[in-house]
């Protein structure tokens, strides 16, 4: 099993749709989560971290649920420009505390 | 915010050459940072991560003779993929931690490398 694990999409949704997407991981000891993007040939950019208690930054909230082990990215009103992949990202507690793993990215596409 | 500069941004070069390419942390030091492999459509994939002033640590199945790591100030690191093949064209990628525990990474430009 992979250590993250995210759907690949693409998901093609319409301007000022809602959107989703989730992430699994492995490890359950995991400490730190995050949410990435990155643009096609683009080094990939940090959108949020994820915190315990969820967390919302304008039209993007995420969530944890550790007991279930995944993370989830929600977009509302989705513009053009948030065309892109998505990344899930996970810092272990331990072994190279501050080595993250990504997920393979899952790819959104809004169309006009 | 943390800045970390990257390259080249995009090389080619012929098989069996070597080409270096360097990470630069611009208003930090880092005596970490780690360098990443995307292959298209695949995920980030760790090679190594490099530290200031020892070897660097490489992932299982990277070679280390193929790609060396040089950390030698608290602000560069580089990787020289030594008699590069046409398997190894990728895009690589170095980040570094910021600082703190739970802090996100940032990551370089990226260097897309093309071997023919």
């Amino acid at each position: 099993r992979k250590e993250v694990e995210q759907d690949p999409g693409p998901f093609n949704v319409p301007e000022g749709a809602t959107v989703a997407f989730n992430c699994t991981y492995s490890n359950s000891a995991s400490q730190s989560f995050f949410w990435y993007r990155q643009d096609c040939r683009k080094e990939p950019k940090l959108l949020m971290s994820v915190y315990s208690s969820g967390n919302e930054d304008g039209r993007f909230t995420a969530q944890l649920n550790r007991a279930s082990q995944y993370i989830s990215l929600l977009i509302r009103d989705s513009k053009l420009s948030d065309s892109a992949t998505y990344l899930c990202a996970v810092r272990p507690i331990s072994g190279g505390y501050q080595k993250v793993t990504f997920g393979t990215g899952t790819k959104l596409q809004v169309i006009p | 915010g943390a800045v970390v500069s990257q390259h080249p941004s995009w090389v080619i070069c012929k098989s069996g050459t070597s080409v270096k390419i360097e990470c630069r942390s611009l208003d930090f030091q880092a005596t970490t940072m780690f360098w990443y492999r995307q292959f298209p459509k695949q995920s980030l994939m760790l090679m190594a991560t490099s530290n200031e002033g020892s070897k660097a640590t490489y992932e299982q199945g990277v070679e280390k003779d193929k790609f060396l790591i040089n950390h030698a100030s608290l602000t560069l690191s580089t990787l020289t993929v030594t008699s590069a093949h046409p398997e190894d064209s990728s895009f690589y990628i170095c980040s570094a931690p910021p600082g703190g525990r739970l802090g996100g990474a940032f990551f370089g430009q990226g260097t897309r490398l093309t071997v023919v």
